[in-house]
C-alpha cells in the first residue's frame, strides 16, 4: 500500500489549459503540503492544510488553488498553465506540524508546452 | 527568512569510503532538522529528523549532528555502498511556519 500517493505521475499540456493533480494519503495524518521542485531542484513549500483548513500559503500566483475535501486529499488545481509552471510538484503528509517527519508522495513532473 | 545551504553539491566517493555531508542554516530558532534522501524520478525519503533539544540522532550506518548555536548540521555515512547514491537533502522546520526550507541537495555517487 502506497502511503502517500499522487496522480498522474506525468502531465504535459499547452499552455492556457486548466488541469489539476490529485494527491491521497492513507496514513491518517492530520496535515497534508504541496511542494514545488524547479529545474534546479531547489524544493519549496507551496500551500500546507491541518485538518482540511488551509495554514500555509507561500507567494503562489492564485491560479494555483488547493483542495481539501478531508483530511486524506488535498489535490492542486492550476488554471491557465505558463510555462514557468513547468516543475515537479510533490504532495507530502505529517502526523502533526511542527515536530514530525514528513512522507511524501513520488511526485508529478509536469511540461507545459 | 530562514535559508538552508549544503555542500558540496556534488560528491563522488569509492565503496567503502566514510563521508560526511554539510548543512548549515541562518536561523537557530528551529523546531527541528531533517535529512531526506530523493532517488532520481522518485519522492524523498525521510532518514532522520532531529529535534531542537537533541544533539543527534542515528539510524544503521547513518548518524546525523545537529549544533543549533552554530547553525550546522552534519550526515555521516559510514561504510559507503552504490546504494547510497542519491541525493540527500537537509531540511529545517523553524519556529516560525510549519513547513520545511530545504536546502539544494547534495548528489552523492558512490562508485564500486
Amino acid at each position: 500500500d502506497t502511503a502517500v500517493s499522487q496522480t498522474p505521475k506525468y502531465l504535459v499540456t499547452q499552455m492556457g489549459n486548466d488541469k489539476s493533480i490529485k494527491c491521497e494519503q492513507n496514513l491518517g495524518h492530520d496535515t497534508m503540503y504541496w511542494y514545488k521542485q524547479d529545474s534546479k531542484k531547489f524544493l519549496k513549500i507551496m500551500f500546507s492544510y491541518n485538518n482540511k483548513e488551509l495554514i500555509i500559503n507561500e507567494t503562489v500566483p492564485n491560479r494555483f488553488s488547493p483542495k481539501s475535501p478531508d483530511k486524506a486529499h488535498l489535490n492542486l488545481h492550476i488554471n491557465s498553465l505558463e510555462l514557468g509552471d513547468s516543475a515537479v510538484y510533490f504532495c507530502a503528509s505529517s502526523l502533526g506540524t511542527a515536530n514530525e517527519k514528513l512522507f511524501f508522495g513520488s511526485g508529478t513532473q509536469l511540461s507545459v508546452l | 527568512k530562514q535559508e538552508v545551504t549544503q555542500i558540496p553539491a556534488a560528491l563522488s566517493v569509492p565503496e567503502g569510503e566514510n563521508l560526511v555531508l554539510n548543512c548549515s542554516f541562518t536561523d537557530s530558532a528551529i523546531y527541528n532538522l531533517q535529512w531526506f534522501r530523493q532517488d532520481p524520478g522518485k519522492g524523498l525519503t525521510s532518514l532522520l529528523l532531529i529535534q531542537s533539544s537533541q544533539r543527534e540522532q542515528t539510524s544503521g550506518r547513518l548518524n546525523a549532528s545537529l549544533d543549533k548555536s552554530s547553525g550546522r548540521s552534519t550526515l555521516y555515512i559510514a561504510a559507503s555502498q552504490p546504494g547510497d547514491s542519491a541525493t540527500y537533502l537537509c531540511a529545517v522546520n523553524s519556529n516560525s511556519g510549519y513547513a520545511l526550507n530545504f536546502g539544494k541537495g547534495t548528489s552523492l555517487l558512490v562508485t564500486p
